[in-house]
């Protein structure tokens, strides 16, 4: 079936630093969401996309379906964006979402 | 106001037990899933509908059943729970002809005894 290759699975960054996030994806996908479940276990919606770029504060995320790919990068991070990031992308196929098993963020003073 | 929400948001039962969750949307949306998810694990779909009365498998159905009775509410049942259906359940919606954005609900945390 339909594969979703999250790394790294967990990662530690200082304050005030940054990384990337990326999800490989087996099939061209059609659309990938980015979420963060938060401290409390909700899911917490970062970026839908269906091509392209995103930004939001300090939050982008990248979408190449052609390349089977997508990326979030973190810049200037922060105490609370601790959690832990999934992706999920959805096929030209059908409507079901897979998920990546996810990157545990730990950001420390 | 939340758009989707779910009941009861913690349960304890025990092995052979039945449980109901409940989730309900606001968001006029066509689709709706249930997804459990597991330490180390992203969300894996155990069923899905595209509206009231339908029903669509998903990829870890066995030991669950499900209904929607009208678009805005969805049910996902264990008629004979067991341990290994402990796990972080999450219920989610999306419009038009599915493959759009998702939105979740808050999750409802399942202990089976």
């Amino acid at each position: 079936g339909d594969q979703v290759e999250q790394s790294p699975s967990a990662l530690s960054l200082h304050e005030g630093t940054g990384s990337a996030l990326r999800c490989n994806f087996t099939t061209t996908m059609r659309a990938v969401q980015w979420f963060r479940k938060n401290s409390r276990g909700s899911l917490i919606n970062l970026f839908y996309l269906a091509s392209g770029t995103k930004e939001n504060g300090r939050l982008k995320s990248a979408f190449d379906s052609k390349e089977r790919y997508s990326t979030l990068h973190i810049r200037d991070a922060q105490l609370e964006d601790s959690g832990t990031y999934f992706c999920a992308a959805v096929n030209t196929g059908n409507y079901k979402y897979v998920f990546g098993a996810g990157t545990r963020l730990k950001v420390i003073a | 106001e939340a758009a989707v929400t779910q009941s009861p948001r913690n349960k304890v039962t025990v092995t052979g037990g039945n449980v109901t969750l409940s989730c309900r949307q606001t968001n006029s949306h066509n689709y709706m899933y249930w997804y459990r998810q597991d330490t180390g694990h992203g969300l894996r779909l155990i069923h899905y509908s595209y509206g009231a009365g339908n029903l669509q498998i998903g990829d870890v159905p066995d030991g669950y059943k499900a209904t929607r009775t009208t678009q805005e509410d969805f049910f996902l049942l264990l008629e004979l729970a067991s341990p290994s259906q402990t796990s972080l359940y999450f219920c989610a919606s999306s419009d038009g002809t599915g493959g759009a954005e998702q939105f979740f609900g808050p999750g409802t945390r399942l202990t089976v005894l």
